[in-house]
């Protein structure tokens, strides 16, 4: 069974400031893929970013990008130019590979969050 | 688009009631899931299904049973509902094809006293 550590309960910087939300995971797979969620107070549930274990290159999307460290097993999620809208809870996700799970569908295991607050 | 749906948004149950928590998706999508989140936790997965007529046990599946007798639906029903359940109650669905996708419905908050 695979676990997601977020050690950060509560982070808050300022308004336009860089932030990085840390994750750790613990899997005996090699093959998987992690996640960052949003949660903002409406409670939907929005992805914000991906990684396949399997790429070197750290994904980004726009002003979010990751810092994927295997051999640590490590997840953190960098925040550019921190806006207002980026107040919510974070959680950091793993799923298996398809390979790895007989094909199926095991979901996702998720961390217990970072509540992260912009202030202005 | 409605995407995943679900229903109530609310409820509260007493003690020893039952009751279903409906979901579903317009999307066509094979796989669903049902995950609960406790107060200052992160997501855990209950129930899932790969299609219809097939489903599993996650990691906290104990007091729950699903069915999936069609592609769109997927409830969830508690029996005898204890205080442990008070939780909010998570449907998402993606598509074989691209199961990193999954999109998750607005949430069921359940109390339960």
């Amino acid at each position: 069974a695979q676990t997601v550590t977020q050690s950060q309960p509560e982070m808050s910087v300022q308004e336009a400031e860089t932030v990085t939300l840390s994750c750790t995971y613990d899997t005996s797979e090699n093959n998987y893929y992690l996640f960052w969620y949003k949660q903002p107070p409406s409670r939907q549930m929005i992805l914000v970013i991906r990684q396949e274990a399997y790429k070197q290159q750290n994904a980004t999307e726009n002003r979010f990008s990751v810092n994927f460290q295997k051999a640590a097993k490590s997840f953190s999620l960098k925040i550019s130019d921190s806006q207002l809208g980026d107040t919510a809870m974070y959680f950091c996700a793993f799923m298996k590979h398809a390979i790895n799970s007989g094909g199926g569908a095991d979901g996702l295991t998720f961390g217990k969050g970072t509540h992260l607050i912009i202030q202005p | 688009n409605a995407g995943v749906t679900q229903t109530p948004k609310f409820r509260i149950l007493k003690i020893g009631q039952s009751m279903t928590l409906q979901c579903t998706q317009d999307m066509n999508h094979n796989y669903m899931y049902w995950y609960r989140q406790d107060p200052g936790m992160g997501l855990k997965l209950i129930y899932y299904s790969v299609g219809a007529g097939i489903t599993d046990k996650g990691e906290v599946p104990n007091g729950y049973n699903v069915s999936r007798s069609t592609t769109e639906d997927f409830p969830l029903r508690l029996e005898l509902a204890a205080p442990s359940q008070t939780s909010v109650y998570f449907c998402a669905s993606s598509s074989a094809s691209r199961r990193t996708e999954a999109f998750f419905g607005q949430g069921t908050r359940l109390t339960v006293v």
